[in-house]
């Protein structure tokens, strides 16, 4: 039974750094085809992507936050950590962390288990 | 990048009724595309990926369909717990992931 679940401070402050962890348990990052991804929502609004690590490392961020967001992964502690730097009160949303299936054969891929969600509020 | 549209943005039904959900990407991604289910304060539910294929467990009025640009997802028969929000998420790219803005699915 694969879970996941995102840790981390709910409030920050403008110009602060998040890290948030997820903690993962029936799969393993060293296996070929996994990733872990994080998501974002604001209050009310769209799904947003924001990074994703595989389990070869290859890392992938999205482009218009690429310079502020840093993913890493822990195997044996069967964690990933995201970084985001120079908080705005516009990043206040629920980050969720997802279990990526990658499809090797097909190259199809999706977000199959995902964590329950954490509500960051950047505010002062 | 690849940009997904999807429309409506919202859209009323009643229970019973047949709901065509529509996703449109901005360059052709054959058939890189999911379809996701998110209920209020809930996570996301894979429901399709690879534009057809169920995921296990999903019921089978759900259904989706499309290539290339264009994309649908069909609910045969509403029933009251599908009222939710659907998205459409491409996975064509192996730089960046990008989902659709979401469609509400309302009571009428």
């Amino acid at each position: 039974q694969i879970t996941l679940k995102e840790s981390g401070p709910t409030l920050v402050k403008p110009t602060q750094t998040l890290t948030l962890t997820c903690t993962f348990s029936g799969f393993s990052l060293s296996t070929s085809g996994v990733g872990v991804g994080w998501i974002r929502q604001p209050p009310g609004k769209a799904l947003e992507w924001l990074a994703l690590i595989y389990w070869n490392d290859d890392k992938r961020y999205s482009p218009s936050l690429k310079s502020r967001l840093t993913i890493t992964k822990d195997t044996s502690k069967n964690q990933v950590v995201l970084t985001m730097t120079n908080m705005d009160p516009v990043d206040t949303a629920t980050y969720y962390c997802a279990h990526r299936r990658w499809l090797l054969d097909t190259g199809y891929s999706y977000f199959d288990y995902w964590g329950q969600g954490t509500l960051v509020t950047v505010s002062s | 990048d690849i940009q997904m549209t999807q429309s409506p943005s919202s859209l009323s039904a009643s229970v019973g009724d047949r709901v065509t959900i529509t996703c449109r990407a901005s360059q052709s991604i054959s058939s890189y595309l999911n379809w996701y289910q998110q209920k209020p304060g809930k996570a996301p539910k894979l429901l399709i990926y690879a534009a057809s294929s169920l995921q296990s467990g999903v019921p089978s009025r759900f259904s989706g369909s499309g290539s290339g640009t264009d994309f649908t997802l069909t609910i045969s028969s509403l029933q009251p717990e599908d009222f939710a929000t659907y998205y459409c998420q491409q996975s064509y790219s192996t730089l960046w992931v990008t989902f659709g803005q979401g469609t509400k699915l309302e009571i009428k």
